[in-house]
């Protein structure tokens, strides 16, 4: 059974940085590249990024290039999200997600965590 | 950049059909995804590739895409299927979400 369980979230001040984490279970996590989505209290979903199965391959959205870095460790089935410079409007509940397929292209998503909250606020 | 277009809210009653679209320039031309999400909870998938239907899906969830809307059916809409729902697509190496749309069932 695929586990996806976020951790690192919490309160954090404008400027300062937090690390989120992603263990994985349950599937080849070496594999599959994974995602980071977010969720801004009472909004939509917004896509922050992607690292292909090998950490070769990363994609950010606009919102967040030069701030937050993806990586993984897959001898540790752990994804990780780097967040520098945090503005309040980076305040969301993150989840990881694993993609349906292993291939990059077209991902779309099987298996989501449960979400780390992360609040940005002085 | 790309955007998606859904309605902020629709309303149906128990046992008609829901109707939510998702537009997109060219949409039509690459796939489009759906999610629902119930409050509390993570998404979950209703539909990939347009109209196909994720195992433990009930069969009154249906899709299409065509020119530059996607639309996502629910026939015979059960109050259980209340939920915020999400179209989504890819592109440009970027994945691109819908800004949702609440459905009520009452």
């Amino acid at each position: 059974q695929v586990h996806l369980v976020e951790s690192g979230g919490g309160v954090v001040q404008p400027g300062r940085s937090l690390r989120l984490s992603c263990a994985a279970s349950g599937f080849s996590f070496n594999i599959y590249g994974m995602h980071w989505v977010r969720q801004a209290p009472g909004k939509g979903l917004e896509w922050v990024a992607h690292i292909s199965h090998d950490g070769s391959i990363k994609n950010q959205a606009d919102s967040v290039k030069g701030r937050f870095t993806i990586s993984r460790d897959n001898s540790k089935n752990t994804l990780y999200l780097q967040m520098n410079s945090l503005r309040p409007e980076d305040t969301a509940v993150y989840y990881c997600a694993k993609p349906k397929l292993v291939s990059a292209a077209m991902p779309y998503f099987d298996f989501w965590g449960q979400g780390t909250l992360v609040t940005v606020s002085s | 950049s790309y955007e998606l277009t859904q309605p902020p809210s629709v309303s149906v009653s128990p046992g008609q059909t829901a109707t939510i679209t998702c537009s997109g320039d060219k949409l039509g031309d690459t796939y489009a995804y759906w999610y629902q999400q119930k409050p509390g909870q993570s998404p979950v998938l209703v539909i990939y590739q347009d109209d196909k239907r994720p195992s433990g899906i009930r069969e009154r969830f249906s899709g299409s895409n065509s020119g530059n809307t996607a639309t996502l059916t629910i026939s015979g809409t059960q109050t259980m299927d209340e939920a915020d729902y999400y179209c989504q697509t890819w592109v440009s190496s970027t994945v691109v979400f819908g800004g949702g749309t609440k459905l009520t069932v009452l």
